[in-house]
């Protein structure tokens, strides 16, 4: 079973319009982020919050962490064709055998119809 | 940008031949790590490296094997492709600490076996 199950798995809107992803995971974490894949290429960072924090922002980004519920939000606000792309979220799992590693979920793919 | 590098971008090869894909960086990241992602599907780690002479395999079982003899590069080998290793490769580094931060990503190998 995944770790990390994303939701929508496809998102579609207008440009200007605000966009809504959603992740849940299943075991402890020391921190969960946010990725972006433009088609065909490799992935980019887009942010990171930490077990103990519970927002946090990066330009047009917003992410929400509920450890209680196990899951993340990340919202891009007033979007853009640009951001048209696929985007993931991967935990950072607390525990010794498993530091270093990320577990990356299905990932939603986002359109933003000019 | 990130300085993390892979080679061949793609490659289309037959079946039972021995193929190489290519992964530096110049960061001077302790950490690196291979996934393996079919088109529009999750990423799967197959192998990491905490430093030089250490490797590890993924959560995802692979035919490939990795080697780590200097710090800037991580090649993983198939020595006898098959169809069903077609598939997108990614390379990853990180700096060393005990949780997981922000990943840099190569812009991935496709592979197509015939």
């Amino acid at each position: 079973s995944q770790q990390g199950e994303e939701d929508p798995q496809a998102l579609s809107i207008q440009e200007g319009e605000n966009a809504t992803m959603n992740c849940s995971y299943k075991t402890s974490i020391n921190n969960l982020q946010w990725y972006r894949q433009n088609s065909g290429r490799g992935l980019v960072h887009l942010i990171l919050i930490r077990s103990n924090e519970r927002e946090k922002h990066s330009g047009r980004l917003r992410v929400t962490l509920d450890t209680s519920k196990k899951s993340s939000s990340l919202l891009i606000t007033a979007s853009r064709a640009a951001d048209t792309a696929s985007y993931f979220c991967a935990t950072g799992l607390r525990g010794s055998s498993n530091t270093g590693k990320l577990i990356f979920g299905q990932g939603t793919t986002l359109q933003v119809k000019p | 940008e990130a300085d993390i590098y892979q080679t061949p971008r793609y490659l289309v090869i037959g079946t039972g031949k021995k193929i190489t894909l290519e992964c530096s960086q110049t960061m001077g990241h302790d950490k690196m790590y291979w996934y393996q992602q079919d088109p529009g599907m999750e990423l799967h780690l197959i192998h990491y490296s905490y430093g030089v002479n250490s490797t590890e395999k993924g959560d995802l079982s692979s035919e490939s094997t990795v080697s780590r003899i200097r710090t800037e590069h991580f090649p993983l080998t198939l020595e006898s492709a098959r169809p069903s290793h077609t598939s997108q490769y990614l390379c990853a580094s990180t700096r060393g600490g005990t949780s997981t931060g922000e990943l840099f990503f190569g812009e991935g190998s496709r592979l197509t076996v015939l």
